[in-house]
């Protein structure tokens, strides 16, 4: 699976947008790009996942560079709430191992 | 909205002791996963099975069972606890194959004295 990098940290006004980058430059074309977040002291919570097509779902969009090295997740309009530890992993299809980073810690501030 | 049950949040047991940690999905998945999550580590895949009564080892299953016994459950045993095993302990659970997220349970909180 291609490794991704995040940035370390990255803040956010409250009500504003939240775009969260993440570069995957080796990614092959069976590799899915998955984001979860995780606030303190719960399990990860699955976002969003894509291929190569954007994705929108309740939460948020997923929004993947053409030629896929790159992906960015939006939170339209991010809340106190969204503070958390946001993570970017590719994975092969069928494979089951899920690797996580060190992720993005967003702050969203009031 | 998929559901992953972790039997405890927080549990403390001493050195030597054989532990249990349990995991329920009421998705009726496949796949379920145990990971153990430490500092500056991220998670790490102790165990996985996708069906009943199968396992396969992940990254670092030494130290730890599990058992499969109905779909909806698995668990996770330490043999004989280590102060090396304290951790977070994270129960995930997916359908079938191809390109399904994992959905992940809130945690138990391991304390090995």
């Amino acid at each position: 699976d291609a490794k991704t990098t995040q940035p370390p940290s990255m803040d956010c006004a409250e009500g504003r947008a939240a775009n969260l980058p993440c570069n995957h430059s080796t990614i092959s074309g069976n590799e899915y790009v998955y984001w979860y977040r995780q606030i303190h002291s719960q399990g990860p919570q699955y976002i969003i996942h894509g291929l190569k097509n954007n994705e929108t779902n309740e939460m948020a969009s997923l929004i993947i560079t053409e030629d896929r090295k790159s992906s960015t997740l939006i939170l339209p309009h991010a809340t106190l709430r969204d503070t958390a530890v946001y993570y970017c992993i590719s994975r092969r299809y069928n494979n089951n191992d899920m690797r996580f980073g060190a992720g993005t810690r967003l702050t969203v501030k009031p | 909205d998929v559901k992953v049950t972790q039997s405890s949040r927080y549990l403390v047991k001493r050195t030597g002791e054989k532990v249990f940690l349990e995991c329920v999905q009421d998705m009726d998945h496949e796949n379920m996963f145990w990971y153990r999550q430490d500092p500056g580590l991220g998670l790490r895949l102790i165990y996985f099975s996708y069906d009943v009564k199968m396992k396969e080892k992940g990254d670092i299953p030494e130290g730890y069972s599990v058992s499969r016994e109905k779909k909806e459950r698995f668990s996770l045993i330490l043999e004989s606890a280590s102060t090396n095993q304290t951790s977070m302990y994270l129960c995930a659970s997916s359908a079938g194959t191809g390109h399904q997220p994992q959905h992940f349970g809130d945690g138990t909180r391991l304390s090995i004295l």
